[in-house]
């Protein structure tokens, strides 16, 4: 099993430019989640999926559009960067017997 | 609302035990979790303590919960310099939909 896998691993963007983050995992987990994580402010939920076809918003969900289209994955976007957005990105998905998350190895997005 | 509290720094030698302390309101959690995230990588689960536990021991690692104080401890015995890393708390409430209340995160550094 790979897990949750996150393409692309790094990003540069110009300030208006749109991108699509892609999360997979291959566990058969019907809750999946995007998280950023910046300095000093640990990891901030941008949206959630509790399972195909659902999306719901997170902390911080401004900016950010997501799609579960597929159950095994989870797809977050920006269509309009802004330098605020710069960060790295962190999928996960849920279905552990202790209720645990399932990190990807994160996406580096650089907002210019 | 619902909070988790962790120091963000900790500085231990080589061979010395490390004890990353946290904290967290809501009295209802089910399940609390330790998370380790080394440089440039995604979160990994450490371990976790249900919530009827007071301990749980795991080679190097104790997790001490103390329900009455909503306080967690985990303990890394004999610390290397492999265990640098920032390690994250986090819990979930009971009755949620599977979101989990992270820390800040402690970034750990391990001195030869």
């Amino acid at each position: 099993n790979a897990g949750v896998t996150q393409t692309p691993k790094f990003r540069v963007l110009k300030t208006g430019q749109s991108m699509t983050l892609l999360c997979a995992q291959d566990m058969n987990h019907e809750y999946m989640y995007w998280y950023r994580q910046d300095p000093g402010m640990g990891l901030r939920l941008i949206h959630y999926s509790v399972g195909e076809g659902t999306t719901a918003k997170g902390e911080v969900p401004d900016g950010y559009n997501v799609s579960r289209l597929k159950k095994q994955n989870f797809l977050l976007g920006l269509e309009s960067a802004a330098p605020s957005q710069t960060s790295v990105y962190f999928c996960a998905s849920n279905g552990g017997a202790y209720n645990e998350q399932f990190f990807g190895p994160g996406t580096r997005l650089t907002v210019l | 609302g619902e909070d988790v509290e962790q120091s963000l720094f900790l500085s231990v030698r080589e061979g010395d035990s490390s004890v990353i302390n946290c904290t967290y309101t809501d009295s209802s959690s089910t399940y609390l979790y330790w998370y380790k995230q080394e440089p440039g990588a995604g979160l990994q689960l450490l371990t976790y303590i249900f919530s009827n536990m007071d301990m749980k021991q795991d080679q190097r690692l104790t997790v001490l919960l103390n329900k009455k104080d909503k306080h967690l401890s985990l303990r890394i015995a004999d610390t290397q310099t492999g265990d640098s890393a920032i390690y994250f708390c986090a819990e979930t409430p009971a009755g949620n939909n599977r979101k989990l209340i992270w820390g800040l995160g402690t970034s750990l550094a391990v001195n030869p």
